[in-house]
């Protein structure tokens, strides 16, 4: 147990819709990246929230957005969805951008059809 | 770019060690990291090393890091079946974008 809730846990989509997937903070994380691992990969970077602010991204379209708020929960936004998109979105909360405490949810299984 | 490579699958026998090795590029890695991921589930993370130490130990866990070749081992003593999962090898650097870079995985499969 992480203390990192996401959810849904489960979500099926169609080709062109847009979702948006929830994750909640450690207490006292005030950093949250985001994730994506598709079938049989390592998890790829998207981007980090850090006190509300992108801190980085990774190679991703612009079509995934997100956002941090005050309480420091954070969610993903995908627009136009692919079946590409297709993956376990993982978020991970840490302290101050430090990475060697960085603890992951259970994930998002986002299925698009 | 920067890039983690390791073996896709090791089978143990029960009460063996495993042993799961990987390798990566990034000469400036800050800390290095073990992550095991079971069916279905999120990754939990399992060690992690700075880039100053060759070695940490945690119970049934030994990480390895020969700085030189760029190589991380994680050792597991007396394996059980509660080992069998994906395990990630994965670095960061943190004069880097604030990323974790992860290897494909290690499956590691248990023989009884």
């Amino acid at each position: 147990e992480t203390g990192v809730t996401q959810s849904p846990t489960h979500l099926i989509k169609t080709r062109g819709q847009q979702v948006t997937l929830r994750c909640s903070s450690q207490s006292g994380h005030n950093t949250v990246s985001w994730y994506q691992q598709a079938l049989g990969q390592g998890p790829q970077f998207i981007f980090q929230y850090y006190r509300e602010e992108e801190n980085g991204r990774g190679n991703f379209p612009p079509r995934f957005s997100g956002l941090q708020f005050p309480n420091y929960s954070s969610e993903l936004n995908v627009n136009a969805l692919e079946l590409d998109d297709s993956a376990l979105y993982l978020c991970a909360s840490s302290s101050d951008r430090g990475l060697s405490e960085a603890f992951f949810g259970q994930g998002t299984r986002l299925t698009v059809v | 770019g920067e890039d983690v490579e390791q073996s896709l699958f090791l089978s143990v026998r029960e009460g063996d060690s495993s042993v799961i090795n990987c390798t990566y590029t990034d000469s400036s890695s800050t800390y290095l990291y073990w992550y095991k991921q079971e069916p279905g589930a999120g990754l939990q993370l399992l060690t992690y090393i700075f880039s100053n130490m060759d070695m940490k130990q945690d119970q049934r866990l030994t990480v390895l890091l020969n700085k030189k070749d760029k190589h991380l081992s994680l050792r597991i003593a007396d394996t059980q079946t509660g080992d069998s999962a994906i395990y990630f090898c994965a670095e960061s650097n943190m004069n880097r974008d604030d990323k974790i870079i992860f290897g494909k995985g290690t499956r590691l499969h248990i023989l009884p």
